[in-house]
């Protein structure tokens, strides 16, 4: 099982406030990744970072941020929310080339 | 750009017997990765079955195995024996260059008793 963790698990907002997911993981995995899944979807790439100081866009526009400041810490910030941010937040962590393990996700409502 | 395809929104199984989940793709890179992901209902997304596009052996974990074809582009999943536990989503994913994985929509499997 791969040691990866995200708070809050669930979190209920109203519109405008400012949020941060919380993202860690204790296995020195220089990759680590956000994923935005809608209720039984599919999981969208919106961030990824290859290292410490590195960030990227994914495949999917989204107006949050990130930022790797630390190995082992990805946290992804949206300045103020909305109900379109409304859904399920994965991160997940790797070496290069290797498979991805996830953590249990952030369910976000914004109301 | 990479697609992954999984034809079947939802799956039925009988405790005990074996189902295919079925999973398609599309790239043109020689060398790449497929993986089969499950999450079980308000649980981790967890990892069933991985394979390497250049090994020809199809990869096997106790009751999972795929059946790999590169020159289709067919990646399928076979569970056998099937047990309650395994009801979940399962996805397909492939992992394009830079480590970037591409999921399809999923299949629901439901092992009913």
């Amino acid at each position: 099982e791969a040691d990866i963790y995200q708070t809050p698990r669930y979190l209920v907002i109203g519109t405008g406030k400012k949020i941060t997911l919380e993202c860690s993981q204790t296995m020195g995995h220089d990759k680590m990744y956000w994923y935005q899944q809608d209720p039984g979807m599919e999981l969208h790439l919106i961030h990824y970072s290859y290292g410490v100081n590195s960030t990227e866009k994914g495949d999917l526009s989204s107006e949050s941020t990130v930022s790797r400041i630390r190995t082992e810490h990805f946290p992804l910030t949206l300045e103020s929310a909305r109900p379109s941010h409304t859904s399920q937040y994965l991160c997940a962590s790797s070496e290069y080339g290797a498979t991805q393990y996830f953590g249990p996700g952030t369910r976000l409502l914004v109301l | 750009a990479q697609t992954v395809t999984q034809s079947q929104p939802e799956m039925s199984v009988q405790e005990a017997e074996t189902v295919t989940l079925s999973c398609t793709y599309d790239t043109s890179e020689s060398n790449y990765y497929l993986f089969w992901y499950k999450q079980p209902p308000s649980r981790q997304m967890i990892l069933v079955i991985r394979q390497e596009a250049y090994k020809q052996q199809n990869a096997t974990e106790n009751r999972f195995s795929v059946n790999f074809q590169k020159a289709a582009k067919s990646f399928s999943l076979k569970i056998s024996d099937s047990q309650l536990g395994d009801t979940a989503m399962y996805f397909c994913a492939f992992m394009k260059q830079g480590n970037k994985l591409v999921f399809g929509a999923g299949t629901i499997l439901r092992v009913k008793s």
